[in-house]
């Protein structure tokens, strides 16, 4: 079946833009995660959805970063007023309930702030 | 801050070697321990997982788990060059939570 997809795959923006970054889980899967990965570097956890409980946004950097997940499906995360340290790969990914703790991760989006 | 921390690397094996990748975690109450394998260019997929202590095996892999010492690892038998890639471990407080990964380790095998 269908993976979790991620759009776009690459995107470049100049410093001060806002972005939209977009995650499509796997069909029936009820939890979707958002994760960053800066070169070099470990995934760092952003925000995680767990059906129509409220996020857990801990792993959010700033106020400047926020997500949402409409219709229990489609999430985007959103930056506003991006800065250069916000150039990463932004992966997303889903889990089936009762389906353990396996996190499946889409392709990532490219982020490169000029 | 709960940390996860793994090996420094590079490390680098002869084909056919055993590969032995560490992974310290802080937090003791977690519960999940997982080993994801990710290409250059790529997303992480998932190797193995493990919840109890001891040993287990999936063909190759072996992960291995002490709640105890707080130390998850995973052992890749007559490693192959196609498991060259960057080996990430990741752990998690229990049902319905995110994962905290360590930094990776970059393996390579030599043919």
């Amino acid at each position: 079946g269908a993976g979790v997809s991620q759009s776009p795959s690459n995107k470049v923006t100049e410093k001060g833009k806002d972005v939209e970054l977009r995650c499509d889980p796997i069909s029936g899967h009820t939890a979707l995660y958002w994760y960053r990965q800066s070169l070099g570097q470990g995934l760092e956890f952003l925000i995680y959805f767990q059906g129509n409980s409220a996020p857990d946004k801990s792993g959010l950097p700033s106020d400047r970063f926020s997500a949402e997940r409409t219709g229990g499906s489609v999430s985007t995360l959103t930056i506003q007023r991006t800065q250069q340290e916000d150039s990463a790969v932004y992966l997303c990914a889903s889990r089936q309930r009762g389906g353990g703790e396996t996190q499946y991760f889409g392709p990532g989006t490219r982020l490169l702030v000029l | 801050q709960k940390e996860v921390e793994q090996n420094s690397g590079p490390l680098s094996v002869p084909e056919g070697a055993i590969a032995s990748l560490n992974c310290t975690y802080s937090d003791r109450g977690s519960q999940s321990f997982f080993w994801y394998r990710q290409y250059s260019g790529k997303s992480p997929e998932l190797i193995m997982f493990i919840y109890s202590n001891g040993d287990k095996e999936d063909g190759r892999f072996t992960a291995q788990l002490n709640k105890a010492s707080q130390y998850v690892s995973l052992l890749i038998r007559d490693s192959q060059p196609s498991d060259s890639a960057t080996y990430l471990c990741a752990v998690s407080p229990g049902a319905n939570s995110k994962l905290t990964f360590g930094k990776g380790i970059t393996l390579s095998v030599r043919p």
